[in-house]
């Protein structure tokens, strides 16, 4: 099962709003409903901010959305802050009980 | 409170072998898949596998199929991820989550720093 395809980084500055991509396949993202999108800060746990392609867990701002098209999936963050600034990292159900990681995506706030 | 605790850290030589746990707190272990999941040095999450607690069965990625084990005993809330022949690629960060379905994985735990060298 290969990697889900993600930009290495991408960058902002505080009130934009920036968008990741998480490239797939129909065998995975365009496959199923169960896209995740995971903030992680350095030496932290990831956290879940999106599931199930567009939902948001409790307490997960609204700055944070999601949509999918096709094969590849979207993160947006509106509003950026500089609390922001971590790795964005996609994951998606891949059929047969396996799921599959993007390679993740460095936000920088400028 | 749900908790996921996992052992320290270890450092070990390529060829040895390896368990590291990962203890559940706060909720029903029998009602949620425990997945572990790895970051090695610099890189990206990748999926490892997942056990059922209730039953003990497990899944894997069909990259680790056979190098790892993944277990579950019960009785003490414990995840087991290990290895019978560690090689150096086997040095990462090892976290342990509680997945709810899909791809949702609810709670982490801290993470075990895994460094195989000669």
């Amino acid at each position: 099962q290969s990697a889900l395809t993600q930009p290495a980084s991408v960058s902002g500055s505080p009130g934009q709003s920036i968008t990741i991509s998480c490239t797939g396949s129909s065998s995975d993202v365009g496959g199923f409903n169960f896209v995740s999108w995971y903030q992680q800060h350095p030496g932290t746990a990831p956290k879940a901010i999106i599931f199930e392609d567009d939902r948001r867990p409790s307490g997960i701002s609204t700055r944070f959305s999601a949509s999918k098209s096709g094969n590849t999936a979207y993160l947006t963050i509106s509003g950026l802050q500089a609390e922001d600034e971590a790795d964005y990292i996609c994951c998606s159900y891949a059929g047969s009980r396996v799921l599959v990681f993007g390679g993740g995506t460095k936000l920088t706030v400028l | 409170e749900v908790q996921l605790v996992q052992s320290g850290a270890e450092v070990k030589k390529p060829g040895e072998s390896l368990r590291i746990s990962c203890r559940a707190s706060g909720y029903d272990f029998t009602t949620h898949w425990i997945t572990w999941v790895r970051q090695m040095p610099g890189k990206g999450l990748e999926w490892m596998g997942k056990v059922n607690p209730s039953d003990s069965y497990s899944s894997y990625s069909p990259s680790l199929q056979g190098h790892i084990t993944i277990s579950v005993d019960k009785s003490i809330n414990t995840a087991y991820l290990q290895w019978s022949s560690l090689k150096v690629s086997d040095t990462a960060v090892y976290y342990c989550a509680r997945w709810v379905r899909g791809s949702l994985f609810d709670y982490w735990g801290q993470g075990t720093q895994a460094t195989v060298s000669s």
